[in-house]
């Protein structure tokens, strides 16, 4: 059974670009969330999908967006990047209770430059 | 402004040695307490879900109590391997939210 899969694993863009991130949730899991780690730091939430829909957002400017797909996967979109948007971008997969635990991916290093 | 503290921030200690960790979280609101083992260049890995207080896990040599009453959880680690190198992250996740709500983690080293 794979688990949590994540494209590209490593990225390089310029400021101002747009770059989107994709996700495959483990087998059988309906929801994804996504998170930043910027260095030093822990993950932060970005926001989660279930149904298709957004169910909730962090505090994540509006250049960042999302998508999840009728097989559950999903793609984080970022446009306009700035400097301050390289880090580690981690999707993690549950089931759609609170409790259970998240799953996550090996994640997508994005360069800014 | 929810705020999440784990110390310490890193742990150097001896093959053998035993440790632990501490997780302090807002004990308002509490839904679940997380704890994940993240090695370098892989994915964090889940070690345990705990919800009520007192809660007590264990997993292996790695166990984990909960108070959340006063907001904190211990992870203690018996007999350190060289293997159990990693950093420790701890996050919660309050009512009616389904966002974990991450700590800076603890790095830790175990020498041989």
């Amino acid at each position: 059974d794979a688990g949590v899969t994540q494209s590209p694993t490593h990225l390089i863009k310029t400021r101002g670009q747009q770059v989107t991130l994709r996700c495959s949730p483990k087998s059988g899991h309906d929801t994804v969330s996504w998170y930043q780690q910027a260095l030093g730091q822990g993950p932060q939430f970005i926001f989660q999908y279930y149904e298709e829909e957004e169910r909730q957002r962090g505090n994540f400017p509006d250049r960042f967006s999302g998508h999840q797909f009728p097989n559950y996967s999903s793609e984080l979109n970022v446009n306009a990047l700035l400097l301050g948007d390289s880090a580690l971008y981690l999707c993690a997969s549950s089931w759609n209770t609170g409790e259970e635990t998240q799953y996550f991916g090996p994640g997508t290093r994005l360069l800014v430059l | 402004i929810l705020n999440v503290e784990q110390s310490p921030q890193s742990l150097h200690v001896q093959e053998g040695d035993s440790t632990n960790f501490t997780c302090s979280f807002p004990s308002s609101n509490f839904y679940a307490l997380h704890w994940y083992r993240w090695e370098t260049a892989k994915s964090p890995e889940a070690l345990f879900v705990m919800t009520l207080n007192g809660d007590e896990k264990k997993k292996g040599r790695i166990s984990a109590t909960l108070n959340t009453k006063e907001g904190y959880s211990y992870l203690y680690i018996k007999g350190s391997q060289p293997e159990d190198s990693a950093t420790y992250l701890c996050a919660f996740t309050m009512d009616s939210s389904y966002k974990l709500i991450f700590g800076s983690g603890t790095r830790l080293l175990v020498r041989p």
